[in-house]
């Protein structure tokens, strides 16, 4: 069964910085997505950015990046120039593109300091 | 916008009664999805359904059950809830494309 690690239970960040959310995932399938949602406190959970693993490009979505190492089997999420409204669980997940069932991570939690 | 709704935001059960989280989708999507939220373990899936009267059990089924008798919703069942189901239930929908959408989640605490 696919697994997917988030290492970093808790990660914080000053406004304006950057950081970065380790993900890596286990699998033996070549064809699968790969996505970062967020969950604020509010808790409705949203799609931050996706990854289709035949693509080498790595995405991008405005100060949202990821850095996609299929062969490591690593898929970390970078945010750019930090904001208040950034603060919140961020999860990992993985789908096979023929499976229903998406496996997430355990989650980081993101503080965002003024 | 797509929507995803649950019935309630919080909701407090006693032990041994039956529970309904209910879920309603206004996108016509054929995916439906009930997951468990536990701190430190992420979300692990309960059930799925992928057209209405199909399901599919998920990680953690036990003491659980679901229906589907139209498209737009997808029931959650507690039959006899224990105090080990206290968590949090988030409901998704996803159609043909890779995107699934969430609910704002109901917090269950059974007594």
């Amino acid at each position: 069964a696919q697994t997917v690690t988030q290492s970093q239970p808790e990660m914080s960040v000053q406004e304006a910085e950057t950081v970065t959310l380790s993900c890596t995932y286990d699998t033996s399938e070549s064809d699968y997505y790969l996505f970062w949602y967020k969950q604020p406190p509010s808790r409705q959970m949203i799609l931050v950015i996706r990854q289709e693993a035949y693509k080498q490009q790595n995405a991008t979505e405005n100060r949202f990046s990821v850095n996609f190492q299929k062969a490591a089997k690593s898929f970390s999420l970078k945010i750019s120039d930090s904001q208040l409204g950034d603060a919140a669980m961020y999860f990992c997940a993985y789908r096979n593109y023929f499976n229903n069932d998406m496996r997430f991570g355990a989650g980081t939690r993101l503080t965002v300091k003024p | 916008d797509v929507k995803v709704t649950q019935s309630s935001r919080y909701l407090v059960k006693r032990t041994g009664e039956k529970v309904f989280l209910e879920c309603v989708q206004d996108m016509d999507h054929e995916n439906m999805f009930w997951y468990r939220q536990d701190p430190g373990l992420g979300l692990r899936l309960i059930y799925f359904s992928y057209d209405v009267k199909m399901k599919e059990k998920g990680d953690i089924p036990e003491g659980y059950s679901v229906s589907r008798e139209k498209k737009e919703r997808f029931s959650l069942i507690l039959e006899s809830a224990s105090t080990n189901q206290t968590s949090m239930y988030l409901c998704a929908s996803r159609g043909m494309g890779y995107e699934q959408y969430f609910g704002p989640g109901t917090r269950l605490t059974v007594t």
